[in-house]
């Protein structure tokens, strides 16, 4: 079946310690979206591709850093992790012709700072 | 930005009645999306409405958008225990029509 996968599905690492997500689909949808989702709150975008052409938002701060290497994969990277980025880090894919698509989701990385 | 706004926030009933979700936006808008996210999981896509639409069916769901009021509105009939689970309305950012800006949501707990 065509899907997003998450890898890891839960990660710890040490503050200050680089960690890195991934994210693959199955789906050749030519947007990658990356977001930020803290309990009880909205998931919060951090930055996507448009095919390879990278966005990032005006408040995604400079620790986290992305990857596109193709179409398949995209990476989050974290620099330098810090308490307050203990999140759920969701991986999103859609096709888009610029009307608005539904966008398929990752089950999620759940990143532990410790 | 947040642009839509889920109500309630909580929402809990017993298994076999009708839940309503309600989401309010601030700008105008050419689609409204809502999905689903059962604990701990990713966000399931439910249902698109485009800005000419009125009304949409999928199932037990059923989607309405009120344009004029910029609200839109989420059914869920018969509800199942298994319908447990946090609610997204998804509105376009102003930064591109194709991306959407996520509400805080409604829990729904549907009690057996």
């Amino acid at each position: 079946d065509a899907m997003v996968i998450q890898n890891p599905r839960y990660q710890v690492t040490q503050f200050g310690k680089p960690v890195t997500l991934s994210c693959s689909q199955t789906l050749n949808h030519n947007v990658m979206y990356w977001y930020q989702q803290k309990s009880s709150q909205a998931p919060k975008l951090l930055f996507h591709y448009y095919d390879k052409d990278f966005n990032n938002e005006a408040d995604t701060p400079d620790n986290f850093q992305s990857r596109r290497p193709n179409t398949s994969f995209c990476f989050l990277d974290i620099r330098s992790p810090g308490l307050g980025d203990a999140a759920m880090y969701l991986c999103a894919t859609s096709r888009e012709s610029g009307l608005g698509n539904e966008q398929f989701f990752g089950p999620g990385t759940r990143l532990t700072v410790l | 930005s947040q642009q839509g706004e889920e109500d309630p926030q909580a929402l809990s009933i017993q298994e076999g009645e009708n839940a309503t979700m309600n989401c309010s936006y601030k700008t105008s808008i050419n689609n409204l999306q809502w999905y689903r996210q059962n604990s701990g999981r990713g966000l399931v896509h439910l249902i698109l409405i485009r800005s000419n639409e009125r009304e949409k069916h999928s199932g037990r769901l059923r989607v309405t958008l009120d344009t004029s009021k910029k609200s839109s509105s989420l059914l869920i009939t018969a509800s199942r225990a298994a319908d447990t689970a946090s609610y997204f309305c998804a509105t376009p950012s102003s930064g591109g029509s194709y991306i959407p800006t996520f509400g805080r949501g409604t829990s729904l707990i549907v009690h057996p």
